[in-house]
């Protein structure tokens, strides 16, 4: 079966600009997170998805950003006035939620560059 | 204020012999850990877990051992093989409710040398 695809796989984008970054789930995940990696940092947690609605925003580094997932399904992730400091790696993975132990299978993540 | 991290940025490794990749945590509230290992333009692929309850989990060429007095946990590989190069980053979720998301190290790149 297909795993979690993103899109686009690299944005490049001028300061100040809005970026639309889109993540589709493994069918039936119930669970949707979104993570970032800046260079040379591990994997930064932003948000993440029970269903359709965000029970945990805490992870998102300021109000330029936000997330919407609509049908369970395919999620954005929006970014407002991007700064060069937004340039990162941005992930995002699913788990079909069976308990809080579950692994989460990541997608390929989409390559943000802010000129 | 790093709560999991992997001070070894970089490890080189002779094919067949053993790979110890480090991992130490701050937070007492983490309750489970995982190790993630990506290739170069991928997203992480899970590889290995372990409760808190257990110190060692086993599965195939790869053990995960778990100290949880030192907070420390270690990744072992055995026999090391070249598909085996690859950035293992350590990840661990955090008991206390609120955030599912998990808190990742740095990585370290493991180099298999023929």
């Amino acid at each position: 079966g297909a795993g979690v695809s993103q899109s686009p796989s690299n944005k490049v984008t001028e300061k100040g600009k809005d970026v639309e970054l889109r993540c589709d789930p493994i069918s039936g995940h119930t669970a949707l997170y979104w993570y970032r990696q800046s260079l040379g940092q591990g994997l930064e947690f932003l948000i993440y998805f029970q269903g359709n609605s965000a029970p945990d925003k805490s992870g998102l580094p300021s109000d330029r950003f936000s997330a919407e997932r609509t049908g369970g399904s395919v999620s954005t992730l929006t970014i407002q006035r991007t700064q060069q400091e937004d340039s990162a790696v941005y992930l995002c993975a699913s788990s079909p939620w069976q308990g809080r132990t579950n692994e989460q299978f990541f997608g390929p993540g989409t390559r943000l560059t802010v000129l | 204020d790093q709560q999991v991290k992997q001070n070894s940025p970089s490890l080189s490794v002779q094919e067949g012999r053993i790979s110890i990749l480090n991992c130490d945590y701050t937070n007492s509230m983490f309750d489970y850990f995982l190790w993630y290992k990506k290739y170069p333009a991928e997203g992480p692929t899970f590889l290995i877990s372990i409760s808190s309850i257990k110190d060692k989990n086993e599965d195939g060429r790869f053990t995960v051992f778990l100290n949880k007095s030192a907070k420390h946990l270690s990744l072992h590989i055995v026999p090391s093989q070249p598909g085996d190069s690859a950035v293992y980053f350590c990840a661990a979720r955090d008991s206390g409710g609120g955030a599912d998301g998990l808190t990742f190290g740095k990585g370290t790149h493991l180099i298999i040398q023929p």
